[in-house]
């Protein structure tokens, strides 16, 4: 593993079918973050964590939950999903101790709910 | 609470010429500010920060950008584009303090670059 890892790359999930969305990094950054991105809408933060053992709401939470039991790892659950949840979903990491610091990206899991 | 806008969704530009990808902000004391580049089907990929000092900051592939703080705004430059430049660019900002020790990053919609050949 280098950089930021998420799992699977794309995902076609029927309505009302729980679903986790894997991300891994192995740089020890202490903050991540989970994104989605939607045409026109840029991207929008939907949890975040500052440290394992910490999680906070973003702007559009609803529907989605996270866990951050470590520092490498930071699933993102779907308890139930609709189709407004059709998105592409952005896992990051940066250094938090250090303001300063650029944001890492994974490449991104595709999601489609039907 | 702080905020990012990029007022163009798409820029068209002929290769060799040069291009301008505008972003202004709004955030409390002085800002973190950043360039992201996302070719399709990737993640977004660093190019440029702002943190102190000169107001001209280079950075990957010859991109370059100006922090502006009287019009509160961090355009992204390069004098001669290339077909290959070609992606969506994200203008991001941080604030240098925030309350309770969170520095998320705020993201702008994004804008589309085009450069013609």
């Amino acid at each position: 593993i280098a950089g930021i890892t998420q799992a699977p790359t794309s995902q076609i999930l029927a309505a009302g079918r729980r679903m986790t969305l894997r991300c891994t990094q192995d740089m020890r950054h202490n903050a991540m973050y989970w994104y989605r991105q939607d045409l026109g809408l840029g991207l929008r933060l939907i949890h975040y964590s500052n440290t394992a053992g910490t999680t906070g709401k973003g702007e559009v939470p609803d529907g989605y939950s996270v866990s951050r039991a470590n520092t490498d790892d930071f699933p993102l659950t779907l308890a139930s999903a609709v189709p407004s949840q059709t998105s592409v979903y952005f896992c990051a990491s940066r250094e938090q101790g250090l303001m300063n610091t650029e944001a890492f990206f994974g490449q991104g899991t595709r999601l489609t709910v039907v | 609470a702080q905020s990012v806008a990029q007022p163009e969704d798409q820029v068209n530009v002929a290769e060799g010429n040069p291009l301008t990808v505008k972003c202004t902000y709004s955030v409390s004391g002085n800002p973190y500010l950043f360039w992201y580049v996302q070719y399709p089907n990737r993640g977004l990929q660093f190019l440029l920060k702002y943190i102190t000092g000169d107001n001209l900051v280079k950075g990957s592939y010859g991109f370059e950008a100006e922090f502006n703080k009287s019009q509160t705004s961090f355009h992204l430059k390069k004098p001669s584009a290339l077909v290959s430049d070609s992606a969506l660019y994200f203008c991001a900002v941080s604030p240098v303090h925030a309350s309770g020790g969170s520095y998320i990053p705020t993201f702008g919609r994004g804008t589309s670059l085009i450069v013609h050949p």
